[in-house]
């Protein structure tokens, strides 16, 4: 199925231990973005890759990194985890000429 | 800075019942508009859009119309189905800012049967 894949889709990680989120859209779209969702706010941007070979910074990269590894794949890092990086994770990718998105399915983190 | 507020939730209304959730956003120029649904347990879908101020998008009965006058989405339906429970999230996104969608809150809606 068209789409973007994410895995994992639950992960449990000891304060200080490290992972790496994976995303892939097999929609030959250029950007893909990474948001993180908690509870009562709206998706915050943490990283976004306009095409493959470039990333930047959204409103909360502090404490993550991004790696756009070809035009599919668009990984996201946590290098070592906080307790304040428990939230759910979503991958997306836009469609081109801007009108819409497609998200993944999210990967809940929780860090203990 | 750019953003949206959505009314708060959660919203609960019995089946068959008229839904308002109301929208406003703030944005330089004229940002796309979406609404974005989230059943319980699952991801983000996209339930409509518009571009252009007085587009009016609509699926699944939902309807909401670019209101540039008063910078406002508003998300109706005129008849909700317990299978519309779930949560609702208005954003905005612009090609000069590469597409971030600012998002809104999310409101939850509960329907009763």
């Amino acid at each position: 199925n068209a789409g973007v894949t994410q895995t994992p889709k639950f992960q449990v990680l000891k304060t200080g231990q490290s992972m790496t989120l994976q995303c892939a859209q097999d929609m030959n779209h250029n950007s893909m973005y990474w948001y993180r969702q908690d509870p009562g706010m709206g998706l915050r941007l943490i990283y976004y890759s306009a095409s493959e070979g470039t990333t930047d910074k959204g409103e909360v990269p502090n404490g993550y990194n991004v790696s756009r590894l070809n035009k599919r794949e668009f990984s996201l890092r946590l290098e070592s985890a906080a307790p304040s990086q428990t939230s759910v994770y979503f991958c997306a990718s836009l469609w081109t000429g801007g009108s819409g998105y497609t998200f993944g399915s999210g990967t809940r983190l929780t860090v203990v | 800075g750019d953003s949206v507020t959505q009314m708060e939730g959660p919203v609960t209304l019995s089946e068959e019942a008229f839904l308002t959730i109301n929208c406003t956003y703030t944005a330089t120029g004229y940002p796309s508009l979406f609404w974005y649904v989230q059943y319980p347990g699952e991801g983000l879908q996209l339930l409509l859009k518009a571009t252009k101020a007085d587009d009016k998008g609509s699926n699944k009965g939902f309807e909401a119309t670019y209101r540039k006058e008063t910078t406002s989405f508003h998300l109706e339906k005129g008849s909700v189905q317990v299978s519309d429970s779930a949560v609702y999230f208005c954003a905005h996104a612009h090609m000069d800012s590469n597409y971030q969608l600012i998002w809104g809150a999310g409101t939850k809606l509960i329907i009763k049967p």
